[in-house]
């Protein structure tokens, strides 16, 4: 069965350092989704990606966030400047359309210290 | 049912028994609505989705009940086994032209053997 699938599972980073995370959406799907758990909290939207640009943002997601297809397969979040309520899962999910289910991927923990 | 901050509500069951999982969504407007499993240290797993011209929807083991009119959503899962314990979400889409996913608290399932 097609996944989402995402790396690293696992990232600790200093405050104020970059990160990167990373996801290979499913091969036929066109929309592309980010969303993060912090723990013990509901999962919330950031962003929404189709066409190779951003279709939707959430308050959350500011100028320290930024999306990007660099290829066919990858999709990536970067946080340019990490704070320690960046601490949470971040979740990559796709869809094959606008209106069908989207599946998400593992998760990446993103520690902040 | 729902509930707020850290505290997911529990519902305990017996292997074999029927499960009901409630949710409120917010959005009158929302005409797409899933469930998701979540499992500790995963990601959301797609359950069954319905949509908002529909009142019921089955799937293997599980059914999906929308009541527009108060703004209802259940999740009955039939014969429930232990592999079912998991926090269960319901998401609703409040995005107009492309998916966005408001998630609710949660319902953590322990289904005993």
């Amino acid at each position: 069965e097609p996944e989402v699938t995402q790396t690293p599972s696992h990232q600790v980073t200093q405050m104020g350092q970059e990160v990167i995370l990373r996801c290979v959406p499913i091969s036929n799907h066109l929309y592309f989704y980010w969303y993060r758990q912090i723990l013990g909290q509901k999962v919330e939207f950031l962003v929404s990606f189709y066409n190779n640009e951003i279709s939707e943002k959430s308050e959350i997601f500011d100028d320290q966030f930024s999306v990007e297809r660099p290829d066919g397969s990858n999709f990536t979040l970067k946080i340019r400047s990490t704070k320690l309520e960046d601490s949470a899962m971040y979740f990559c999910a796709s869809t094959k359309d606008r209106d069908t289910e989207a599946f998400f991927g593992q998760g990446t923990r993103l520690t902040v210290v | 049912g729902e509930s707020v901050g850290l505290h997911l509500p529990t519902l305990s069951v017996q292997e074999g028994d029927n499960s009901i999982i409630n949710c409120a969504y917010s959005n009158s407007a929302s005409d797409y609505f899933i469930w998701y499993k979540q499992e500790s240290g995963k990601g959301p797993q797609f359950i069954i989705d319905i949509r908002s011209n529909m009142d019921k929807r089955q799937g293997q083991r599980v059914t999906v009940l929308l009541n527009k009119t108060v703004k209802h959503l259940s999740l009955q899962i039939a014969a429930t086994q232990p592999g079912d314990s998991a926090v269960y979400f319901c998401a609703e889409n409040i995005g107009t032209g492309f998916q966005k996913l408001v998630f609710g608290t949660g319902t953590r399932l322990l289904v005993s053997p």
